[in-house]
């Protein structure tokens, strides 16, 4: 069964600061990634997609690289800004399977 | 079009009385997902469709949940006799001819069961 973790739970940074989130999943068997952003409240916000022959997507100030071997993706934010703050969270796609397994997220506050 | 829409918003009810939900996918997506979150957690898979027909429903789908998508269009999910267990966020996604397209998920509706 495909699990999937984040680290850290939360992080709280002074704006402008440069920062790594990072996902880490059970079975390196998947078809593809992504990063979705979550405001409280609201619905998931897609960020990046990585299929699996890839090795990262850059879009803007956001970078997400994929290493299937060791299980684990990353998602680099260039730059933070107070409105960057939100819940970040990784999903996987397992081969043949059609359905994301979700992380829990990391809650990130930027402070101005 | 504009994105996926789910609605209502917000519902709130009192215990043992039946909701229903309903999203409608981007209109090109063939596929459709229901998941629930609940604070402070992942989203959870429930169900999905191909068209209209429901291909995969997870264990945490009991037998008083069930989902619809008649016309392999919009879908609705109902739940009866509500508990207040069934308190969480249900959320919507559709994507297009598999998963290499990615997903695209509405705002969602948050169920509060009183």
């Amino acid at each position: 069964k495909q699990e999937v973790t984040q680290i850290p739970a939360a992080l709280s940074v002074p704006e402008g600061e440069n920062l790594v989130l990072n996902c880490s999943f059970t079975d390196s068997a998947i078809y593809n990634l992504q990063w979705f952003r979550q405001d409280p409240g609201k619905g998931l916000t897609s960020l990046l997609l990585i299929q699996s022959s890839q090795r990262e997507q850059t879009s803007g100030r956001l970078n997400a690289s994929l290493d299937k071997s060791s299980g684990r993706s990353t998602l680099y934010i260039a730059a933070s800004q107070p409105g960057d703050s939100a819940t970040y969270l990784c999903a996987v796609i397992r081969n043949y399977g059609q359905n994301f397994v979700f992380g829990p997220g990391t809650r990130l506050s930027v402070l101005p | 079009d504009t994105g996926v829409s789910q609605d209502p918003r917000h519902k709130i009810t009192k215990r043992g009385q039946n909701v229903t939900f309903r999203c409608d996918p981007i209109s090109e997506h063939n596929r459709l997902y229901w998941y629930r979150q609940t604070l402070g957690q992942g989203p959870e898979f429930l169900t999905y469709f191909q068209n209209e027909a429901q291909l995969e429903k997870s264990r945490l789908l009991s037998d008083r949940f069930s989902a619809e998508r008649p016309k392999g269009s919009f879908s609705t999910l109902e739940i009866q006799r509500t508990e207040q267990g069934d308190s969480a966020m249900y959320l919507c996604a559709s994507s297009q001819s598999g998963a290499s397209e990615g997903y695209t998920f509405g705002s969602g509706t948050r169920l509060t069961v009183v």
